[in-house]
């Protein structure tokens, strides 16, 4: 069954405490790995996509890496501003333009 | 940049009425969505359009329909609200050439 699960499903840090959110996915013919933040009552704001494995980008502070089984973010350094969900979703070849969805990880940054 | 907009964030109505949510992009886009997102569920995917006048089921397209006449403007409607319909809606875009959807701000809707 084509699955998306994100882990942890909270996490809380400390200003300036690094960490990484892990997406791992079971679905044939990745053509895409998107990733998102959400923050509450709003709608999501996409951050990156990454197509293939080995593919790595960059923004600020948040950086997604990709192999042939999962994606991690990783913060570096975080700041209170980074509280937020962050979600994962996958397109796979065959689903049309429908994407298969995580849960989110729920990020705390206490100052 | 793209802009999805909603035509309400906050909406309260009764049991049985006739709702409509309206979502409109600036960016040309040719495809739509319509989520709904429920704490410990995620997003699910209720309707989506292609094109004008084209539509697809979504995973949950159960108690509601859709409507697109103009390419920019995509409507869910509930035809009979129930209580279980409360819910963060949430309308999404994205070109033809990117599989990129890019979301508006949502609707929180609360039926009594």
């Amino acid at each position: 069954e084509d699955q998306v699960t994100q882990s942890p499903e909270a996490l809380r840090l400390q200003e300036g405490e690094s960490s990484s959110l892990n997406c791992s996915y079971t679905v044939s013919g990745l053509r895409g790995l998107f990733w998102y933040r959400q923050d509450p009552g709003k709608g999501p704001e996409f951050l990156f996509t990454l197509y293939s494995a080995g593919e790595e980008k960059e923004k600020e502070r948040l950086k997604a890496t990709l192999t042939k089984k999962e994606s991690f973010l990783h913060i570096t350094a975080p700041k209170p501003e980074d509280s937020a969900t962050y979600l994962c979703a996958v397109h796979h070849a065959g689903n049309n333009r429908k994407l298969i969805w995580g849960l989110g990880t729920s990020l705390a940054v206490n100052p | 940049d793209v802009k999805v907009t909603q035509s309400s964030r906050y909406l309260v109505k009764r049991t049985g009425e006739k709702v409509f949510l309206e979502c409109v992009q600036d960016m040309d886009h040719e495809n739509m969505f319509w989520y709904r997102q429920d704490p410990g569920l995620g997003l699910r995917l209720i309707y989506f359009s292609y094109d004008v006048k084209m539509k697809e089921k979504g995973d949950i397209p159960e108690g509601y329909s859709v409507s697109r006449e103009k390419k920019e403007r995509f409507s869910l409607i509930l035809e009979s609200a129930s209580t279980n319909q409360t819910s963060m809606y949430l309308c999404a875009s994205i070109s033809s050439g990117t599989d990129t959807q890019y979301f508006g701000p949502g609707t929180r809707l609360t039926v009594l």
